[in-house]
């Protein structure tokens, strides 16, 4: 069973939709977790910390529930320049709490 | 602002010749992170420097090494290369904010190499 698990979708939506993505991770002693977005052949770039009490940044909110090992993604209004693949990763563990731990990704398509 | 700068951005090589990926970190970042993304793949860690020490070692293979500069710059060496190192090598920076609770890592634009 992978350690980071997201559905890998592609979720289309047409512009102005909101979406939300879900993630689980297994090991209960991770202690950091973030959203990054991926475009095609770029590199990952951050675009959320995830915190207990939940965090927004403007149309994008995340949400993070230690107790069921879950962390969420919502996008509202969806814009044709949100289409990318998101990584939801968690920071490592007890001994290897600097590396990340990346799910395989969900692909999303907003079409005009 | 400045961001985590590698070299080459592309790199094509034959089997079984060496190849040396270099990372330049954000200003400031004194930890640097290496992270391989094989096609479709999600990426993976190999390992991961501290103030020039090796802080933690993930899934890198025995024919590579990396090492960590006095300017906090980074170097992975491949040698012996084989048509499986094929991938997109990302280094990532951080600034140790709070050590242990794992800091924000940016990442580079990576390094495609190519094992022909």
């Amino acid at each position: 069973r992978k350690e980071v698990e997201q559905d890998p979708g592609p979720f289309n939506v047409p512009e102005g939709a909101t979406v939300a993505f879900n993630c689980t991770y297994s090991n209960s002693a991770s202690q950091s977790f973030f959203w990054y977005r991926q475009d095609c052949r770029k590199e990952p770039k951050l675009l959320m910390s995830v915190y207990s009490s939940g965090n927004e940044d403007g149309r994008f909110t995340a949400q993070l529930n230690r107790a069921s090992q879950y962390i969420s993604l919502l996008i509202r209004d969806s814009k044709l320049s949100d289409s990318a693949t998101y990584l939801c990763v968690v920071g490592g563990y007890g001994g290897s709490q600097g590396n990340l731990i990346f799910g395989k990704g969900t692909k999303l398509s907003v079409k005009p | 602002a400045a961001g985590v700068i590698q070299s080459p951005r592309h790199l094509i090589k034959e089997k079984r010749e060496t190849a040396t990926l270099k990372c330049y970190p954000i200003p400031r970042h004194d930890t640097v992170y290496w992270y391989q993304q094989g096609p479709g793949q999600d990426p993976q860690f190999l390992i991961s420097f501290y103030e020039k020490m090796q802080s933690d070692k993930g899934s890198i293979p025995d024919r590579f090494s990396a090492q960590q500069f006095s300017d906090y710059h980074s170097e992975l060496n491949m040698s012996s290369l084989e048509l499986g190192d094929s991938a997109l090598y990302f280094c990532a920076s951080s600034y140790p904010i709070l050590r242990g609770l794992g800091e924000t890592q940016y990442f580079g634009p990576g390094t495609r190499l190519l094992v022909l």
